[in-house]
């Protein structure tokens, strides 16, 4: 069983699109992440959110609007799209944020996002 | 805030060798530091987890260390082998995030 699954894996479309990435932990961890990799393989934190949550907004654009169902789930809504948003995204999970001492993560495959 | 570097950026070296991996951040106050494999195209994965009180950790070929004082980590990878070629990344997490590395691109040639 997949323990942090993304889809969908590739994602190409045109700039000004709205778009939507879904993450899903099967751990029950209680934290989760949105990182973005860029060109040159850099991986930068997004979002965190704890018990659904958000914790950590990395002054990410607006545009930019993570959502949390539940503990398991945190989807990644793109507006308008740009050419500049074209990256790798990964999801993450960890057990827990606040005093974590053995907060390890596990990383979803990534979704490839390529803005045409 | 906290910043990751890893040295060398690309390494290449022939089957069989040892080999070390560096890693150093500037803040010391960390929980645990983390180190991963990422193959071309795929995600991350998982290799050790050093906690902060903790000097090393082993898993089979590979042991990584930690000095938080000097604010430095080292992944060793002992008998390298073809099939260790990837793109290894250290990650910190202090301040409710990880920060990473950009990684050390890793060819072992057969």
């Amino acid at each position: 069983d997949t323990a942090v699954s993304q889809t969908p894996k590739y994602l190409v479309t045109q700039m000004g699109n709205d778009k939507s990435i879904k993450c899903e932990q099967n751990l029950g961890h209680d934290t989760m992440y949105w990182y973005k990799q860029d060109s040159k393989k850099f991986l930068k934190i997004m979002f965190s959110y704890n018990n659904k949550e958000l914790i950590i907004n990395e002054t990410v654009p607006n545009r930019f609007s993570p959502k949390s169902p539940d503990k398991a789930h945190l989807n990644l809504h793109i507006n308008s799209l740009e050419l500049g948003d074209s990256a790798v995204y990964f999801c993450a999970s960890s057990p827990r944020l606040v005093g974590a001492m053995n907060t390890e993560a596990f990383f979803g495959q990534g979704t490839r996002l390529t803005v045409v | 805030k906290q910043e990751v570097t890893q040295i060398p950026a690309a390494l290449s070296v022939p089957e069989g060798e040892n080999l070390v991996l560096n890693c150093s951040f500037t803040d010391s106050a960390i929980y645990n530091l983390q180190w991963f494999r990422q193959d071309p195209g795929k995600g991350l994965t998982s290799l050790l987890l050093i906690q902060s009180s903790q000097r090393e950790q082993t898993s089979g070929r590979l042991n990584a260390s930690l000095d938080k004082s000097s604010g430095r980590s080292t992944l060793y990878i002992a008998a390298s082998q073809p099939g260790d070629s990837a793109t290894y990344l250290c990650a910190v997490y202090n301040f409710n995030k990880f920060y990473f590395g950009s990684g050390t691109k890793l060819n072992v040639k057969p």
